[in-house]
């Protein structure tokens, strides 16, 4: 099964309007994290934002704000006043935090990304 | 200060070749971790390392691959014998720790292409 899910192979917003990109995960594990990556043409992956299974509020960084629903198990970006540098890839990944005999997972699974465009 | 570092940048190599790709971490991050990312798909986890072991190399695909982390800083993955299919960008991550919270940063990545 999937672990992280990302349903919109691609997505397009004018410039300076605000778009949502979604991502559903799925984990039994009660301690988590969810990040954003943005993978720009160039090919680097630029961490965007955080967001952990016991944070009770929203996370944001600056235009970034992660939508948390836990109960649905999705963690979705949006990004207000989208700017034609948006224009990129976009991954949600999680990282579970289950410990097995004392050691914590460390690796990030990823989505399938969504791909970003930005229309002036 | 610097960020994770990775050379080559590319590399070209002809099937059943051997190759290593390298991967200077931020300094002072304990952990270390490969992933490998073909077209159009997310990345996928090889291998991480804390300080100079590995932790969980699940993510490996068969015993041609192969990662060292002698010193608990650099590390180099190694591919024996290489296919085809082991073309993709291969990406180095490193983090301060292994706890849930903490951010992975990536390096620039190596793009192989086996011929």
């Amino acid at each position: 099964a999937q672990k992280i899910t990302q349903t919109q192979p691609g997505m397009f917003v004018q410039e300076k309007e605000a778009v949502t990109l979604d991502c559903t995960y799925d984990t039994s594990d009660q301690s988590y994290g969810l990040f954003w990556y943005k993978q720009p043409s160039s090919g680097e992956m630029i961490f965007l934002i955080y967001q952990g299974s016991y944070d009770e509020q929203n996370a944001t960084e600056g235009r970034y704000s992660l939508n948390f629903q836990k109960a649905r198990k999705s963690a979705n970006l949006v990004i207000s006043a989208s700017q034609l540098g948006d224009s990129a890839m976009y991954f949600c990944a999680m990282r579970e935090g289950h410990i097995a005999g004392g050691t914590s997972y460390g690796k990030l699974t990823f989505g399938q990304g969504t791909i970003l465009t930005v229309h002036p | 200060g610097a960020g994770v570092s990775q050379t080559p940048s590319n590399k070209v190599t002809e099937k059943g070749k051997y190759v290593e790709l390298r991967c200077d971490p931020i300094s002072g991050h304990t952990a270390l971790y490969w992933y490998r990312q073909s077209l159009g798909q997310g990345p996928e986890f090889l291998i991480y390392f804390q300080g100079t072991g590995a932790a969980d190399d699940s993510g490996l695909p068969n015993d041609r691959f192969f990662a060292v982390r002698p010193e608990g800083s650099v590390s180099t993955l190694k591919i024996q014998r290489t296919e085809r299919g082991d073309s993709a960008v291969y990406l180095c991550a490193s983090s301060l720790t292994v706890a849930v919270q903490e951010t992975q940063y990536f390096g620039p990545g190596t793009r192989l292409l086996v011929l």
